[in-house]
């Protein structure tokens, strides 16, 4: 499986935009860049996940570097809410298995 | 939809005892997962199966593990005997084709 590299950890303040980063310069052709976070106590929730283009939803918004080496997860308004671990994870489109590396802490201050 | 249930939220044990968590995936999901997550080893995949069947079971620590899915709503994993080092929090997850998974709330497991 393709690793993905993120810092240990982030801070935000509250009302704010994060830009969580993912390294994964060893992305193959037809690996899904998903990304899903994990509020204290709870199991891990699915964020948003893409291929090729950006993407947008609800919760967050994905931007994908044009040689998809890296993505972007971007929080347009940090709430105390978001704070959660963050995992960035590349799956194979013929693969049903999601691999959790260590994940991108996020503390958000008021 | 309720979600994934997992039962019990917390069990505490003591070395040498039988343990079995349990997990109701969500209606008409295919896949099943379960995972177990520590602070040293962080989240792994330790079996999953597809319409009921084990598919991967690779990440089954020994053989003190088990896993069943009898049918398409319950599944369930056991650990016959149980020893200190199982302590952790266990998930389980369902998904439709596509690998978005739902997660279970977590069962934390106590093994004294």
């Amino acid at each position: 499986d393709a690793k993905t590299t993120q810092p240990n950890s982030m801070e935000s303040n509250e009302e704010e935009p994060v830009h969580l980063p993912c390294n994964h310069s060893t992305i193959s052709g037809t690996d899904y860049i998903h990304w899903y976070r994990q509020l204290p106590s709870q199991g891990p929730e699915y964020v948003i996940h893409g291929l090729t283009s950006n993407v947008n939803n609800r919760m967050a918004s994905l931007a994908i570097a044009e040689d998809r080496k890296s993505s972007t997860l971007i929080l347009h308004r940090a709430t105390l809410r978001d704070a959660a671990v963050y995992y960035c994870i590349l799956t194979a489109y013929n693969t049903d298995k999601l691999i959790f590396g260590t994940g991108t802490r996020l503390q958000v201050f008021p | 939809d309720a979600g994934v249930i997992q039962s019990p939220r917390h069990e505490v044990t003591e070395m040498g005892q039988e343990v079995t968590l349990r997990c109701k995936p969500i209606s008409g999901h295919d896949y099943l997962f379960w995972y177990r997550q520590t602070m040293m080893r962080g989240l792994e995949l330790l079996i999953y199966f597809n319409n009921n069947v084990p598919i991967d079971d690779s990440g089954m620590p020994e053989d003190r593990f088990s896993a069943k899915m009898p049918n398409a709503s319950f599944s369930t994993l056991k650990i016959q005997p149980s020893e200190p080092r199982d302590s952790a929090v266990y998930f389980c997850a369902s998904s439709p084709p596509g690998n978005i998974q739902y997660f279970g709330a977590g069962t934390r497991l106590s093994v004294l």
